[in-house]
């Protein structure tokens, strides 16, 4: 079936430095790539997506790149800061009945 | 505007029993999805609900069951619990659906459902 992979599953980065988490995805219909942030306890939430087309998306210190022919989408977080810390699910939509196929996620650790 | 409401927050049940929970959507939204969520395995998808109606459906037993009310309510249902559902129950909202473009999906706050 269609899945989408997630890497890595943990990333952990000084404070202040990017990070960067990467997602593949299996069904070259899909035409809609969230991502969302789930804080320790808390629901997870939407912080940005893309659609297909469009090549990059930012949103302050967030943005997004997606590259079809390969089939892969990444997140890109500069100058993070402690409330970075989160684990970050990227999802890619099933062309054939428009639900979400989500990674397993990424823990992201920012060190102080 | 209220947010995605999940009752109750907590529960525990004993191996054998059934459980339901609610989960009461954003106002407007018809869509519902329900996923379960367990340590290092992410956001396992269980059943969409729109307009009453069961649209999809995950990999997941027939043990685990849902319906939507009128109102866009929505009720998941497990019976003969089994430990290994012990979890993190989320539902999502959204206008017509996850999947859509510009469609954000609003999860509540779930329910943490331990099984002993």
């Amino acid at each position: 079936g269609e899945n989408v992979e997630q890497h890595p599953s943990t990333l952990s980065v000084q404070e202040g430095d990017s990070a960067v988490i990467k997602c593949t995805y299996s069904d070259s219909a899909s035409n809609y790539f969230p991502w969302y942030k789930q804080e320790l306890g808390k629901r997870p939430q939407l912080i940005i997506d893309i659609r297909s087309n469009v090549g990059e998306k930012k949103d302050q210190r967030i943005a997004v790149t997606l590259n079809k022919t390969a089939k892969h989408f990444s997140l890109h977080i500069t100058e993070t800061q402690p409330e970075d810390s989160a684990v970050y699910f990227c999802a890619a939509s099933m062309n054939s009945n428009y639900q979400l196929i989500w990674g397993a996620g990424t823990k992201l650790i920012i060190k102080p | 505007k209220a947010g995605v409401t999940q009752t109750p927050r907590y529960l525990i049940k004993t191996r054998g029993q059934q459980v339901t929970l609610s989960c009461s959507p954003i106002s407007g939204h018809r869509s519902v999805s329900w996923y379960q969520q367990t340590p290092g395995q992410g956001l396992q998808f269980l059943f969409e609900y729109f307009s009453e109606t069961q649209r999809n459906k995950g990999n997941f037993p027939g043990r685990f069951s849902g319906r939507q009310f009128s109102n866009s309510r929505s009720e998941m249902n497990v019976s003969t619990l089994e430990l290994g559902d012990s979890a993190l129950y989320l539902c999502a909202s959204s206008l017509v659906g996850t999947g859509y473009g510009n469609t954000e999906a609003f999860f509540g706050q779930g329910t943490r459902l331990t099984v002993v």
